[in-house]
């Protein structure tokens, strides 16, 4: 059964620091694999989609890296800004149930002024 | 606003009574998926739809939930004699046929008091 893990669970950080999120996978069987952020309190909104093929996906000052041999994940957000304050959320979906998604429990990250 | 609605975006209830919830999809979508999320953890998968036929169900759903995906348009999750364990936020996604962009509605806030 796929478990998806995401360390650390929160993060705080001054503005302008860089933002490192982890996410790691026990099942390398994987279609794809999406970072979604979410908003308290509102449904998700996916930020970067990277194939099972793909090493790394970038847009903007986002960048997220994929090894699926190790099961791991990263987020990299540069330059982060207060309003990139939100929970971020890792999915896999795995070749044997496409379309269905498997997430982690997030983390929750809060960039002070 | 990504083009999945959901309905109501909030519901307070006594336990013991039913509540539904409606999906309306991205129109051209045929496949439709019902998620649960509870504070501080990731959506769970529930249900999902191809079409109006209902193609897997999770354990977490017990015989107190059913939904239904009448002429494959809008779904309409019920819970039946709601418990204070039913309390969470219930996700509703629409994926490209591709697979590759999933579009999550906002999302229904069930609070059983």
């Amino acid at each position: 059964k796929q478990e998806v893990t995401q360390i650390p669970a929160a993060l705080s950080v001054p503005e302008g620091e860089n933002l490192v999120l982890n996410c790691s996978f026990t099942d390398s069987a994987i279609y794809n694999l999406q970072w979604f952020r979410q908003d308290p309190g509102k449904g998700l909104t996916s930020l970067l989609l990277i194939q099972s093929s793909q090493r790394e996906q970038t847009s903007g000052r986002l960048n997220a890296s994929l090894d699926k041999s190790s099961g791991r994940s990263t987020l990299y957000i540069a330059a982060s800004q207060p309003g990139d304050s939100a929970t971020y959320l890792c999915a896999v979906m795995t070749t044997d149930s496409w379309g269905k998604l498997q997430f982690g429990a997030g983390t929750q990250v809060v960039v002070t002024p | 606003d990504t083009g999945v609605s959901q309905d109501p975006r909030h519901k307070i209830t006594k336990r013991g009574q039913n509540v539904t919830f409606r999906c309306d999809p991205i129109s051209e979508h045929n496949r439709l998926y019902w998620y649960r999320q509870t504070l501080g953890q990731g959506p769970e998968f529930l249900t999902y739809f191809q079409n109006e036929a209902q193609l897997e169900k999770s354990r977490l759903l017990s015989d107190r939930f059913s939904a239904e995906r009448p002429k494959g348009s809008f779904s309409t999750l019920e819970i039946q004699r709601t418990e204070q364990g039913d309390s969470a936020m219930y996700l509703c996604a629409s994926p490209e046929t591709s697979g590759n962009t999933i579009y999550f509605g906002e999302g229904s806030w069930l609070t059983v008091v």
